[in-house]
């Protein structure tokens, strides 16, 4: 069984840098049919994607924080990492980490592609 | 980006109803749609995933439909555990997208 745990500060300062660590348990990071996302959720409100990567390092960000975003993985640890800098209180949410499980077919394009074990999820807020 | 909307936004409803979410696309996304319930304080839950595959382990109660821009969840016999919100999401398109989500409570 598959387990995510988010960890990090859960107060951080306006204009300073969101950092989160999701440690995976129960499986290799290194799967080649999964990839690792982080997902937001303001308090009373839906849900955004963040980004993705792979053990191998490719990553895929939401434009509308791409300029901010960094995410990295150290497979020797089976972590995830969560970088967000120059925060706002816009940035206070729950985040969470979750596994993309995925399926291509013949042809190279996604069949199957969903997040299918979440993290308990952590709240930062940001605040001075 | 893809927008993705969900109607109603809540209902309520009592147990052993019949319950359908409709979920729909700005374009066409084919069938890279899934389905998710949220309960609160907990993480999302895939229910549903490729508009119509029954996650492992989900109530076969749950179903999914639609191609295309439209699509539907359905819950058959809506039970006391039920009550979440559901979310349906998109696969199509980078930036990966999620609807407004339907709050599903007790009449």
């Amino acid at each position: 069984q598959v387990q995510l745990q988010e960890s990090g500060p859960g107060l951080v300062k306006p204009s300073q840098t969101l950092s989160l660590t999701c440690t995976v348990s129960g499986g290799s990071i290194s799967s080649d049919t999964s990839f690792w996302t982080w997902i937001r959720q303001p308090a009373g409100k839906g849900l955004e994607w963040i980004g993705r990567m792979s053990a191998s390092g490719s990553t895929n960000y939401n434009p509308s924080l791409k300029s901010r975003v960094t995410m990295s993985v150290d497979t020797s640890k089976n972590q995830v990492f969560l970088r967000l800098n120059s925060v706002t209180a816009a940035d206070t949410a729950v985040y969470y980490c979750a596994r993309i499980l995925f399926e291509k077919s013949g042809s190279g394009s996604f069949k199957n592609y969903y997040f299918d074990y979440w993290g308990q999820g952590i709240l930062v807020t940001v605040s001075s | 980006d893809i927008q993705m909307t969900q109607s109603p936004s809540s209902l309520s409803v009592s147990v052993g109803d019949r319950v359908t979410i409709t979920c729909r696309a700005s374009q066409s996304i084919r069938n890279y749609l899934n389905w998710y319930q949220q309960k609160p304080g907990k993480a999302p839950n895939l229910l549903i995933y490729s508009a119509s595959g029954l996650q492992s382990g989900v109530p076969s109660r749950f179903s999914g439909s639609g191609s295309g821009t439209d699509f539907t969840l359905t819950i058959n016999s809506l039970q006391p555990e039920d009550f979440a919100t559901y979310y349906c999401q998109q696969f199509h398109s980078s930036p990966l997208t999620f609807g407004p989500g339907t709050k599903v409570d007790i009449k």
